[in-house]
């Protein structure tokens, strides 16, 4: 079955640090852009970011608000990619989705076709 | 970056008769490929995002053909021919022609 697990969430002081981790399996995780999506009772969905495939050079985008304390990276070997995440916010209180385009034929076109179920994590004192 | 602009936020609706939601974005989503960087997405309660709609009018695998996606440029117009009670969720466009990919605030369909 092709699906994504994410995992690590939870409740964190304003400050702290988190690892989020996701887990793939049922397609060719290796050639893979990996995204992550949040979803906050404010704003609504909300694109993190994403990293490259290693072939395509193993890259990292981050969108701003994120830009400096999330870190993306990803183990080939296990198939899993891994959101880490420094000085949280309250404001970075959401569920957070990782996501592909998976059986599309390019992964710059958007097309987000497979969501892992999500984890919450909430920022608070 | 390119802002995406929904409307209505929110759309109660009666099981049986149309919907439609509508996004607008502050650049054209059209590349010289001829490849429309516009894709609609349902979150149903309690549930992840799926993708609805892809290149402004493509039905993603398994989309009941009610749902129909349709427009160019900056203007894309998501329509559902007929609501079932299953539709009930938040739908959001979003681009990705630009870094960093922008969704749209998001509209809440709601049964009556």
């Amino acid at each position: 079955e092709v699906r994504l697990v994410e995992s690590g969430g939870g409740l964190v002081k304003p400050g702290g640090s988190l690892r989020l981790s996701c887990a793939a399996s049922g397609f060719s995780f290796s050639v893979a852009w990996m995204r992550w999506v949040r979803l906050t009772p404010g704003k609504g969905l909300e694109w993190l970011g994403q990293i490259r495939s290693r072939k395509d050079g193993e890259t990292a985008d981050y969108a701003a608000p994120v830009r400096g304390r999330f870190t993306f990276s990803r183990d080939d070997s296990k198939d899993t990619v891994y959101l880490q995440m420094n000085s949280l916010k309250t404001e970075d209180t959401a569920v957070y989705y990782c996501t592909t385009d998976w059986g599309v034929g390019s992964p710059h076109l958007g097309e987000l076709s497979l969501w892992g179920q999500g984890t919450r994590v909430t920022v608070s004192s | 970056e390119i802002v995406m602009t929904q409307s209505p936020l929110s759309l109660p609706v009666t099981p049986g008769e149309p919907a439609s939601i509508s996004c607008r974005s502050s650049q054209s989503l059209l590349d010289r490929n001829g490849y429309t960087f516009l894709h609609w997405y349902l979150q149903k309660p309690g549930q992840s995002p799926q993708l609805l709609i892809y290149s402004g009018s493509n039905r993603a695998s398994g989309v009941p053909d009610r749902f129909s996606g349709s427009g160019s440029g900056t203007d894309f117009t998501l329509k559902i021919s007929r609501v079932e009670a299953e539709d009930v969720g938040l739908y959001y466009c979003m681009q990705a022609l630009q870094i960093p990919w922008t969704f749209g605030q998001g509209t809440k369909v709601e049964i009556k």
